[in-house]
């Protein structure tokens, strides 16, 4: 079965780098997502992707972050200047459109410190 | 702005006792509806959906829902839990299509599932 992938599953930086995390949504899907989980806390949604451009985004997303799609396959988030608030669970999903669910992936786990 | 309340933190159930999970939203319209499962370290993965049509909707694992609009809930039921059922369950929404708004999924807070022995 098709899955969404996520690399890396952790990564370690320092406050103030960059960081990309990157995904490989399902190959057919046209929406793409971003959601994060501070440990111990509810999932929140970050910013959605449709046909080459952000579609909504919420008041988490601010300028720190951006997303991309490279090359058609790939979809990464960067966080430009990382903040010790920015550690948590960075989920990536897909839809092939609204009529179905999000396939989440793994998630990459975030540490700054 | 819509919103999902999941009122019980943690519940303990022993193991082959019946489950029930509560979910509660508030939206405009009826949205469509999701439980999601997380285990630990893991990634969410989807026990069911509600878009429209029959309010009882079967899902994997044994998990079914039901949507009552009356009550603006879509509780999470199990006739028969298992050990390895132990997770956290999260209760998600996100608008109909062609309703418009933000279209990305909203969730609760989850609810910490526990197994006895």
């Amino acid at each position: 079965e098709p899955e969404v992938t996520q690399t890396p599953s952790h990564q370690v930086t320092q406050m103030g780098q960059e960081v990309i995390l990157r995904c490989v949504p399902i190959s057919n899907h046209l929406y793409f997502y971003w959601y994060r989980q501070i440990l111990g806390q509810k999932v929140e949604f970050l910013v959605s992707f449709y046909n080459n451009e952000i579609s909504e985004k919420s008041e988490i997303f601010d300028d720190q972050f951006s997303v991309e799609r490279p090359d058609g396959s790939n979809f990464t988030l960067k966080i430009r200047s990382t903040k010790l608030e920015d550690s948590a669970m960075y989920f990536c999903a897909s839809y092939r459109d609204r009529a179905y669910e999000q396939y989440f992936g793994p998630g990459t786990r975030l540490t700054v410190t | 702005a819509q919103s999902v309340t999941q009122p019980d933190i943690h519940i303990t159930v022993s193991e082959g006792a019946s489950l029930e999970l509560r979910c509660n939203y508030s939206y405009g319209a009826t949205p469509y509806l999701f439980w999601y499962v997380q285990s630990p370290g893991q990634g969410l993965q989807l026990l069911l959906k509600y878009f429209s049509g029959d309010t009882l909707v079967q899902g994997i694992k044994g998990f079914e829902a039901e949507f009552k609009r009356s009550q603006s809930s879509f509780n999470l039921r199990k006739p028969s839990v298992h050990w390895s059922d132990a997770a956290e369950y999260f209760c998600a929404v996100s608008p109909p299509r062609g309703g418009g708004g933000a279209d990305g999924l909203t969730f609760g807070k989850g609810t910490h599932l526990i197994i006895q022995p």
